[in-house]
């Protein structure tokens, strides 16, 4: 069965401090991937998406994150996190159709001011 | 902008009672899926559709079942609702082409005792 799994499910770090995120994915052959982040009491809302092309994807808020598809990873990044930051992300994939995402099990980010 | 809109944010029901859990979207697109969301594990898809009058199994679809009669508008239902589908379910929405950016609503925090 197609998964995504995520490595770390609760990550806290320091106002500055540089971010990244794990993802790995099990598809094997097409596949668009995404990340999607929670606020606190918020909607699940997109950072970033990757269909094709460019492997390095830039997002909102000054994320990226970047496909490398031999490792089947698409780890997000930031290079100075800030307190507002501090959410659920979650990492998401779907081979090139339209029957629903597979979601991984979310990282729980704090940032500490 | 997408607005993705769900009948209640909060819902509190007792064992055994029919839930319908309502969702309207006003891009008119054609696929609407619906999700929970527990701690620890992530999205999970329960149900979606195409079209109208059309759907599809997800992951997890037991004790559950949909209902789309019209094309902006995507319904849950809980036949007999049990403890263990206490969560918080979120509808989405995205084209059938493209992108596959799914659009979420705010979700419903449902609690069955």
């Amino acid at each position: 069965a197609q998964s995504v799994s995520q490595h770390n499910h609760h990550v806290i770090l320091s106002e500055a401090a540089s971010l990244e995120l794990g993802c790995n994915y099990s598809y094997g052959g097409t596949v668009n991937l995404f990340w999607y982040v929670q606020y606190p009491g918020q909607h699940l809302q997109l950072l970033l998406k990757y269909f094709s092309g460019d492997p390095l994807v830039k997002g909102i808020k000054g994320f990226e994150a970047e496909f490398i598809k031999s490792k089947f990873s698409f780890n997000l990044r930031k290079p100075s996190v800030q307190w507002s930051d501090t959410a659920e992300y979650f990492c998401a994939a779907d081979p090139g159709s339209a029957d629903g995402l597979t979601f991984g099990k979310g990282t729980h980010l704090i940032i500490q001011p | 902008d997408v607005k993705v809109t769900q009948s209640s944010r909060y819902l509190v029901k007792r064992t055994g009672e029919k839930v319908f859990l309502e969702c309207v979207q006003d891009m008119d697109h054609e696929n609407m899926f619906w999700y929970r969301q527990d701690p620890g594990l992530g999205l999970r898809l329960i149900y979606f559709s195409y079209d109208v009058k059309m759907k599809e199994k997800g992951d997890i679809p037991e004790g559950y079942s949909v209902s789309r009669e019209k094309k902006e508008r995507f319904s849950l239902i809980l036949e007999s609702a049990s403890t263990n589908q206490t969560s918080m379910y979120l509808c989405a929405s995205s084209h059938p082409t493209g992108s596959y950016e799914q659009y979420f609503g705010p979700g419903t925090r449902l609690t069955v005792t």
